[in-house]
């Protein structure tokens, strides 16, 4: 267990729906990450925050946005879902953007958009 | 985006020590070298980090060449629940995560 939460474990909704996954960090964790995987392929990175404020931007659609709040949990919202957008969606917390500062994954959200 | 070459797959016998290795030739001098892995169904996996000189912790060994060009991770006695998708990351200061494709290692018994 990585002290990392993430709800939903599934969830399955419509095409052009809106969906929002939720990432607890571990205790005392401040920086948050999000990566999307789709079946069969890397990790890709989404979005970054530390302590509240966005830090970095990976290859976010624009239909998605993400927030991480003053508890420091975070969630990140998927709208005009596509089939396209089903994955997995992994959330990771550190306690600093340092270069030494390993990483906390969670065990996913597996979206399926029919 | 990635900075680090692995190789796409390796195989290995249940027991023996893997070698898997990683190149960064463009890594500079505050970049620091990070592996996680990935089992089949679950979330990626710290494995171990490192600046410049090797380091080990209880899962695996990390050999850093002099130039830091190269890095290779080292399970000492490969067991069929080490099989995963091995990830070599460059991470420096105050930056995200990169993935690349990895290393997915298959352990024969």
């Amino acid at each position: 267990d990585s002290g990392v939460t993430q709800t939903p474990k599934h969830l399955i909704t419509a095409t052009g729906q809106r969906v929002t996954l939720r990432c607890s960090p571990r205790s005392g964790d401040l920086s948050v990450y999000w990566y999307q995987q789709s079946l069969d392929q890397g990790l890709q990175f989404l979005i970054q925050y530390y302590n509240g404020e966005e830090r970095a931007k990976g290859n976010i659609l624009e239909r998605f946005s993400a927030q991480q709040f003053p508890d420091l949990h975070s969630e990140l919202n998927l709208s005009s879902l596509e089939l396209g957008d089903s994955a997995l969606y992994f959330c990771a917390s550190s306690v600093e953007t340092g270069g030494g500062t390993e990483a906390f994954f969670g065990q996913g959200t597996r979206l399926t958009v029919v | 985006d990635a900075k680090t070459t692995q190789p796409n797959s390796m195989e290995s016998n249940e027991e023996e020590p893997v070698h898997l290795p990683c190149n960064h030739s463009t890594i500079s001098g505050t970049d620091y070298i990070h592996w996680y892995r990935q089992l089949p169904s679950q979330g990626p996996e710290y494995v171990i980090h490192g600046l410049t000189s090797n380091v080990n912790n209880r899962m695996a060994s990390l050999a850093i060449a002099e130039d830091r060009k190269s890095s290779t991770l080292i399970l000492h006695r490969a067991t069929l629940r080490d099989a995963a998708v091995y990830y070599c990351i460059l991470k420096y200061n105050n930056n995200d995560m990169r993935f690349g494709a990895g290393t997915r290692l298959t352990v024969k018994p």
